[in-house]
This record gives C-alpha cells, structure tokens and sequence, in this order.
C-alpha cells in the first residue's frame, strides 16, 4: 500500500492553466480507472472534484478535468482562481478491497 | 442535504482506546459503504478502513489492521471506529466519508481530531 507520487507543490498565476501529476503502479492506477482527485482547503473537509479518472460530480467547475495515461493520472485547472489555492489529493482503487492516495500537492496561485 | 457529522476526538494516552462515530444525513444511509480516512499533522491523506453497506464486509489499511475496527448501524445512520492501541503515530485528524463502492469519497465529515500522547 505505497502511496501514489505527487509533487509536493505548485504554483501558477491568476488566469493561466495548471496541470498536477499522480503517479501509481499497474497494481493501482494503471489497472483501474477509479482515479479521484480531492480539493482541500486546511480545516475544512475535503472536496470531490474527479471521479473514475475524468467525470466531475454536480457542481464542481468545468475548470477542472481529470485524465489518466497508463500508470500516470493528470488533473488540470485551467483559469486559476486565487480560491483555487489549496492542497489537492489524488487516489486510487489499489486491488484487494483498498485505497492509496498519494501525498497531495500545495497549490499556490 | 448531504451531512456527515462526526464525534469523539480527543486526548488519548498511548496504548489507549478511543471510538469515533459518523452520523449520516441527506441519503439513504444503508445504500452506500462507508470508510475512514485520516491526515497527521504535516501529512498527507491515509485511507484506513470501509464496511459495505450491509456491514457484511470491511477491510483495513497494513497501518491499522488488528487495532481499528470499523462497524455501523443502518437503524442509526451511524458508522464507527473503534481505535485500540493506539500509539503516537496515529495523531491525526480522522474522516469519515461516504464511499461510492471504493471509487470515490463524497461527502466527507468535518473531521476530529485525535491526539496521542502521555
């Protein structure tokens, strides 16, 4: 149950797009496409805003898109907004009835 | 509206014990598995455990397994966890959240906050 790879950080100016990687195994990401992606803004609870690697749930902003090629996942915002400054976790189905996320990414816009 | 509103964080020693519990609003409790997740200070997310929806099947993170225990009450709209053993490394900031299977995890609670320490 290693947890997936992310860059500890990120950063990006108001109105440019921003691409964050989540890199797993062929046991996780590579083998199923039950990749999410979570917005989480310290003290409060995390948020879904990718599903089974590409569907955003009602509500969340068409900024958001999720994609995923082989053992790599990829979330990308386009247009950053300063209130999209915030960490944001990936994870994964890992074979075996469980979950490995990875280690999340600092946003700073 | 979707709600989970979580209880029994606290200050534990080591070796202790502690439960937490999740109550659910807003959906149809029974439909859907339940799972908990944590973040320790400075850390990342960690996925520790989930029960199904029947309570029939749960299964547990290496970190926690034999120690936690994850149960629920449909009748209650409840889900707990039941820590034992606990020891300084699982100083953290507990979640439950409602799992779509083990796909996705929506909504999440507010958290607590478990400190262990002598």
């Amino acid at each position: 149950q290693s947890a997936l790879t992310q860059p500890a950080s990120v950063s990006g100016s108001p109105g440019q797009s921003i691409t964050f990687t989540c890199t797993g195994t062929s046991s996780d990401v590579g083998g199923y496409n039950y990749v999410s992606w979570y917005q989480h803004h310290p003290g409060k609870a995390p948020k879904l805003i990718i599903y089974e690697v590409s569907n955003r749930p009602s509500g969340v902003s068409n900024r958001f898109s999720g994609s995923k090629s082989d053992t790599t996942a990829a979330l990308t915002i386009f247009g950053l907004q300063a209130e999209d400054e915030a960490d944001y976790y990936c994870s994964s189905y890992a074979s075996s009835n469980t979950v490995v996320f990875g280690g999340g990414t600092k946003l700073t816009v | 509206q979707l709600q989970l509103e979580q209880s029994g964080g606290g200050l534990v020693k080591p070796g202790g014990s502690l439960r937490l519990s999740c109550v659910a609003s807003g959906f149809t409790f029974s439909d859907y598995y339940m799972t908990w997740i944590r973040q320790a200070p400075g850390k990342g997310l960690e996925w520790l455990a989930y029960i199904s929806s029947s309570g029939a099947y749960t299964n547990y993170a290496d970190s926690v397994k034999g120690r936690f225990t994850v149960s629920r009450d449909n009748a209650k709209n409840s889900v707990n966890l039941q820590m034992n053993s606990l020891g300084a490394d699982d100083t953290a900031v507990y979640y439950c959240a409602r799992a779509y299977v083990l796909e996705w995890f929506d909504p999440w609670g507010q958290g607590t906050l478990v400190t262990v320490s002598s």
